[in-house]
């Protein structure tokens, strides 16, 4: 079955950069894009960003570009999306996807929440 | 950027009744709309693609409508399991956005 494996929850200092990872299993990672999606504390839901692994393609939304990096090792099944400069308004739930191009997400992962705080 | 108006913010039914969530696109988004359901504490799951489309295993009392650049989300015979908030998205332009969500309580 498909599934999206999430790293664990992180507190980090404001300024300071965090990379999350995406661990994918039970399908072929490098079919589908993996989209990340950023929840902040009883808000709505707001697209990062994309990643093809087959080829590193990304398309971003621009809030995000300068903030967030996409990045995949296909050998692992695993895509990362690193954070950086942080501010109190990164705090949030970051959540990994899977879904084709331009197209709905069909699986998520756990979701990580990240804390900024000194 | 694509806005995506969803209505109500909140609403509450009992066991057994119908009800309707909104989302207007901004502009023409050419069925291009996914609803999910988020459960506290849990990840959002797909529940209809392509405005209209059932994913698998989603309970048939869960229906997506569409008219022009409205969508609808209905839910029948209420389950107690449906208490959830829920989103739509469209995925038709680049950056791909999400309605502020409707919470559901079940009286």
């Amino acid at each position: 079955q498909v599934k999206l494996l999430q790293s664990g929850a992180a507190l980090v200092k404001p300024g300071a950069s965090v990379k999350m990872s995406c661990k994918a299993s039970g399908y072929t990672f490098t079919d589908y894009w993996v989209s990340w999606v950023k929840q902040s504390h009883g808000k709505s839901l707001e697209w990062i960003g994309e990643i093809y692994p087959n080829s590193g393609a990304t398309n971003f939304n621009e809030k995000f570009k300068g903030k967030a990096t996409l990045t995949v090792d296909k050998s692992t099944s695993t895509a990362y999306m690193e954070l950086s400069r942080l501010t109190s308004e990164d705090s949030a739930i970051y959540y990994c996807t899977r879904g084709l191009l331009q197209d709905y997400f069909d699986y998520w992962g756990q979701g990580v929440m990240v804390t900024v705080s000194s | 950027d694509i806005q995506m108006t969803q209505s109500p913010a909140s609403l509450s039914a009992s066991l057994g009744e119908t009800v309707t969530i909104e989302c207007l696109a901004s502009e023409d988004i050419y069925s291009n709309l996914a609803w999910y359901q988020q459960k506290p504490g849990k990840s959002p799951q797909l529940l209809i693609y392509d405005a209209s489309s059932l994913q698998d295993g989603v309970p048939s009392r869960f229906s997506g409508s569409e008219s022009g650049t409205q969508y609808s989300l209905e839910i029948n015979s209420l389950q107690s399991e449906d208490a959830a908030t829920y989103f739509c998205q469209q995925h038709h332009d680049y950056p791909f956005t999400f309605g502020s969500g409707t919470k559901l309580e079940i009286k």
